[in-house]
């Protein structure tokens, strides 16, 4: 899998959208982009994922640049439950083999009231 | 609900007593996994299963047994645990190496 580099601590207003940045520049043609969040010390939790077209679900946006080097997270209206170590993971979707997600020290997303 | 459940949440042991942090999920995933997370070292994989009755090791199996009798049912066997086995512990399961959806954790200390 692909690795990725993510700054290991972001600030946000309460209330701001939170783009939190992931560079990604060996990631192959087959690589899924995959975020995960945990907060506090709570089981990771998915947001999104995507290959190469923007993403939106009902938790945050994924922008994924054309060349696909690098992506951004969006949380729209970020709230103080949003506070968590956010993690950009790249992968072969359905891995075929080992189902191990390779997380890295992600980033520490702190939002403030 | 869809969940991933473990059990026990915490558990504080002995050096050399047999212990097992059992897994399950109602989602019919045939992928399960457990990792655990140590300060600085982030999230580590352990053992996989990729359906029942196959098992593989992870990054850091030494220490661990696992076995996959039943689909839903995933359990962590620590047959001698030692100290450096304490830690926090995951159990995850996904449907073909997608998704993967994570149990609340299991706070382990091994003294």
């Amino acid at each position: 899998d692909a690795k990725t580099t993510q700054p290991p601590s972001m600030d946000c207003a309460e209330g701001r959208a939170a783009n939190l940045p992931c560079n990604h520049s060996t990631i192959s043609g087959n690589e899924y982009v995959y975020w995960y969040r945990q907060i506090h010390s709570q089981g990771p939790q998915y947001i999104i994922h995507g290959l190469k077209n923007n993403e939106t679900n009902e938790m945050a946006s994924l922008i994924i640049t054309e060349d696909r080097k690098s992506s951004t997270l969006i949380l729209p209206h970020a709230t103080l439950r949003d506070t968590a170590v956010y993690y950009c993971i790249v992968r072969v979707e359905g891995g075929g083999g080992a189902d191990g997600l390779t997380f890295g020290k992600g980033t520490h997303l702190i939002i403030q009231p | 609900e869809a969940q991933v459940t473990q059990n026990p949440r915490y558990l504080i042991t002995v050096t050399g007593k047999k212990l097992t942090v059992t897994c399950s999920q109602n989602m019919n995933h045939e992928y399960m996994s457990w990792y655990r997370q140590d300060p600085g070292l982030g999230l580590r994989q352990i053992y996989y299963s990729m359906n029942v009755e196959v098992t593989d090791k992870g990054d850091v199996p030494e220490g661990y047994k696992v076995s996959r009798k039943e689909k839903r049912n995933f359990p962590l066997i620590l047959e001698s645990p030692s100290p450096n086995q304490t830690s926090l512990y995951f159990c995850a399961s996904s449907f073909s190496g997608r998704v993967a959806f994570f149990g609340p954790g299991t706070r382990l200390t091994v003294l």
